[in-house]
């Protein structure tokens, strides 16, 4: 089964700075995405950032991008300039392309982004 | 608005009713799951569909618990004799499979909470 681990609870970080939230991972599997999501308050959870785990390459999107490491089975999002509206809970997960297609996340980490 | 809507958003019942909550999903997509999210923690997966099957079931998933999606479109989840511990934001989604491996996304609701007194 695979599991999803993020090991900071609360983050915080002023505006305009960078921070780089961790995540780590286990499968068996060899094909499979990995996300990053995002939870503001009180509102629905949208998608932040995709990787898909035969790219090398990491991928990016404006201020986000990540680290992926896959044979440590890590997969960090870091987050430059940050915003006040980045404030939010961000869940780490994963999907198993072939089998699935279900999301497995990680507890969370909340982020607060101070002025 | 032609995102995944959710109904109700909040729902407060006693301990032993049955409660039901409504999901819509975006038009389009053939795929539909169910998460429950308690405060503080990352969504757990309940249930998928596609299209109108019901594709897997997780073992957190008490017989109490019933998943239905009749016509493909919108599904139901409804939860008998509820419980204290059911207390819970239930999440919605849904996506797109098409042949081949996976590649979407999934589009979440606002969620139902649910206060069991």
């Amino acid at each position: 089964a695979q599991t999803v681990t993020q090991s900071q609870p609360e983050m915080s970080v002023q505006e305009a700075e960078t921070v780089t939230l961790s995540c780590t991972y286990d499968t068996s599997e060899s094909n499979y995405y990995l996300f990053w999501y995002k939870q503001p308050p009180s509102r629905q959870m949208i998608l932040v950032i995709r990787q898909e785990a035969y790219k090398q390459q990491n991928a990016t999107e404006n201020r986000f991008s990540v680290n992926f490491q896959k044979a440590a089975k890590s997969f960090s999002l870091k987050i430059s300039d940050s915003q006040l509206g980045d404030t939010a809970m961000y869940f780490c997960a994963f999907m198993d392309r072939v089998q699935g297609g279900k999301l497995i996340f990680g507890q969370g980490t909340e982020l607060s982004v101070k002025p | 608005d032609t995102g995944v809507s959710q109904d109700p958003r909040h729902k407060i019942t006693k301990r032993g009713q049955n409660v039901t909550f409504r999901c819509d999903p975006i038009s389009e997509h053939n795929r539909l799951y169910w998460y429950r999210q308690t405060l503080g923690q990352g969504p757990e997966f309940l249930t998928y569909f596609q299209n109108e099957a019901q594709l897997e079931k997780s073992r957190l998933l008490s017989d109490r618990f019933s998943a239905e999606r009749p016509k493909g479109s919108f599904s139901t989840l409804e939860i008998q004799r509820t419980e204290q511990g059911d207390s819970a934001m239930y999440l919605c989604a849904s996506s797109l499979k098409e042949q081949g491996p996976l590649t979407g996304e999934l589009f979440f609701g606002e969620g139902s909470r649910l206060t069991v007194l």
